[in-house]
Order: C-alpha cells, then sequence, then structure tokens
C-alpha cells in the first residue's frame, strides 16, 4: 500500500521560506513514470497544483508559482521537497503531497499538511 | 477563478441520481484526459475517475464519467448520504503548461 506523508513547520513568517518534505512508502520513488506532485489548498477553496518532478530530477511547475518554487527529489530517503519563497499570507493553505500517473491523474495523496503563513 | 467551470452546489435526495459539469476550452477538456476527485469534509481528495470515464480499483459503477467536447460531466446514481463531499475536476492546460481544476462542486443528499 502507496503511502506519501507531508512534514514540515506548520507556521511560517512572512517572507521566509515555506519548507516540506514528502516521504514515501510502500513504493520506490525511482519508478520512471511516476509523477511526485505537490498541491495545496487554501482554506474553503479548490485545488491548486504547484508543480511536480520526476525520478530524473526533471521539474513542471505552475506558471503562476514558478519564480518561487523549487521542488527536488531524494531517492536515497524516498522523499521530494518543496520549497516556496517569500511567502505571504496568500500562502496559507493546506499542502499536500500525491503520486500521479500523469500530471492531473493522481492516484495516492498524502494527508496534507496545513501551514499558515503570519508573524 | 477557475479555468474549469463547476457549478458550486448540487443537491438531489437518497436513492436519485445527479450530474455534475465541467466546462473547460480546446486548450483543456477538448484535448486532455479529465480526472474526478471526490473530497469528504477534511480530508484529502480521492480518484474517482480517470481518462474521462474509466474507474479505479474500488470504485463503484454508481460513478461514471463521460466527455464530449470541451466539457466534462460527472454522474453518480443511487445516491448515498456518505457521497456527500466535494468533488472537482481536474485536467492539463496545454496553453497555459498547468494542471487546472475547476472550482469544486458541494454534493448535498438531501
Amino acid at each position: 500500500q502507496v503511502q506519501l506523508q507531508e512534514s514540515g513547520p506548520g507556521l511560517v513568517k512572512p517572507s521566509q521560506t515555506l519548507s516540506l518534505t514528502c516521504t514515501v512508502s510502500g513504493d520506490s520513488i525511482t519508478f520512471v513514470n511516476y509523477y511526485w506532485s505537490w498541491f495545496r489548498q487554501h482554506p474553503g477553496k479548490g485545488l491548486e497544483w504547484i508543480g511536480n518532478i520526476f525520478y530524473s530530477g526533471s521539474t513542471y511547475y505552475n506558471p503562476s508559482l514558478k519564480s518561487r518554487v523549487t521542488i527536488s527529489i531524494d531517492t536515497s530517503k524516498n522523499q521530494f521537497s518543496l520549497n516556496l519563497r517569500s511567502v505571504t499570507a496568500a500562502d496559507t493553505a493546506a499542502y499536500y503531497c500525491a503520486r500521479g500517473l500523469a500530471a492531473a491523474l493522481i492516484d495516492y495523496w498524502g494527508q496534507g499538511t496545513l501551514v499558515t503563513v503570519s508573524s | 477563478q477557475s479555468v474549469l467551470t463547476q457549478p458550486s452546489s448540487v443537491s438531489a435526495a437518497p436513492g436519485q441520481k445527479v450530474t455534475i459539469s465541467c466546462s473547460g476550452s480546446s486548450s483543456n477538456i477538448g484535448n486532455n484526459f479529465v480526472s474526478w476527485y471526490q473530497q469528504l469534509p477534511g480530508t484529502a481528495p480521492k480518484l474517482l475517475m480517470y481518462e474521462n470515464n474509466k474507474r479505479p480499483s474500488g470504485i463503484p459503477d454508481r460513478f461514471s464519467g463521460s466527455e464530449s467536447g470541451t466539457s466534462a460531466t460527472l454522474g453518480i446514481t443511487g445516491l448515498q448520504t456518505g457521497d456527500e463531499a466535494d468533488y472537482y475536476c481536474g485536467t492539463w492546460d496545454s496553453s497555459l503548461s498547468s494542471v487546472v481544476f475547476g472550482g469544486g462542486t458541494k454534493l448535498t443528499v438531501l
């Protein structure tokens, strides 16, 4: 059974960097066909794609966030990570890591973690 | 404003049928597969339908999907109270080079 678990601070100060890690169990992050992805959901709002990364290290980002986002992968730990720079209150959201079979075809999701941006 | 357009809410009685529409354009639904997700309150989304009309293992055949032109539809028959959730359509948008979603539809089973 594939499981994904987000970890990281639940509170980040404005202008700082939001950093989250997703630990994958029950599957190898090195499988070539998977889209290892990050999404977020603002309180009471819909889903927003942040970006994804492949085992090779290739990344694709939401154009609206691209200038502030970096997604990286650590195959030795079976983890992938999200860094979102220069955060503001508008980045307060539940952040989900996920496994995709295609960019918009997500078959496994983490439980999500709420990150609040506040001083 | 979401790229894909869904009704904000739908409702029906237990046992009845409901459809949820998802409208887009040629750059997204018109040329890419649609997925549907169910999000129960306080939980992560769950894949309900992929490639327009395919159900993942474990999803009952009460759920169906279709696509025509630049729109997609999710159908749910034999409504149960446990189906109360938010439903999202999603796909790739070739012009935006981004995954896009509808704003979500809240299903109420009266």
